[in-house]
């Protein structure tokens, strides 16, 4: 398999519930990224992830929690979400730190979360 | 700060018509320009970029030109298909900031 790998496609939620989202890049690459999609709105960066060390926090709240065991794998843990936090979820990953100009980034096909 | 803006959509067209999406950009610098490409129910593909005034990214028979005197990427292809019914994005990168997107414009083709 190649590319930017999330599991699972769909989840579906109860408020009180603790998921967890997984991503897996197979490209060697070095940073990776949570994105928020929701109808609407513009694409939202949630969390920055560079060799392995959380760079970026764009004022998430603790309702998500990211984790970076190393640099191909990437999960965010879900725990007492709200129904508004319903939206696809997207995974990216990079060669390098994408504030570096000319770095491209490559998504997974996301996670469509419904919070219930 | 970093901003992109793209025209609303949807844009409906024809199969064979003439496609453009406009994109206009602010930025620190001179950054470099995007167009993503996400399918129903899908991730965004990166579909073609350009680095540096001048450049012309070109994927799948679209084309985008950076023109840094007018600050736009406008995305154009000769002639659509159904297949290319998605939502497009144009982004940027800095080197200041993440990517910054647009809002995406919804293309929807019809036979």
């Amino acid at each position: 398999e190649t590319g930017v790998t999330q599991t699972p496609r769909h989840l579906v939620m109860g408020m009180t519930n603790k998921k967890s989202l997984k991503c897996e890049q197979h490209l060697g690459h070095n940073a990776m990224y949570w994105y928020k999609q929701s109808a609407k709105k513009p694409l939202e960066l949630m969390f920055v992830y560079s060799l392995e060390e959380r760079v970026e926090n764009n004022s998430v709240p603790s309702r998500f929690s990211p984790e970076c065991p190393n640099s191909s794998h990437l999960f965010l843990h879900l725990h007492t979400l709200q129904p508004e936090d319903s939206a696809l979820y997207l995974c990216a990953s990079s060669q390098d730190d994408i504030r570096r100009k000319n770095t491209e980034a490559f998504f997974g096909q996301g996670t469509r979360l419904t919070v219930v | 700060g970093d901003s992109v803006t793209q025209m609303e959509g949807p844009v409906t067209l024809s199969e064979e018509a003439f496609l453009t999406i406009n994109c206009t950009y602010t930025a620190t610098g001179y950054p470099s320009l995007f167009w993503y490409v996400q399918y129903p129910g899908e991730g965004l593909q990166l579909l073609l970029k350009a680095t540096k005034a001048d450049d012309k990214g070109s994927n799948k028979g679209f084309e985008a030109t950076y023109r840094k005197e007018t600050t736009s990427f406008h995305l154009e292809k000769g002639s659509v298909q159904v297949s290319d019914s998605a939502v497009y994005f144009c982004a940027l990168s800095s080197g200041y900031s993440t990517l910054t997107f647009g809002k995406g414009t919804m293309l929807l083709v019809s036979p």
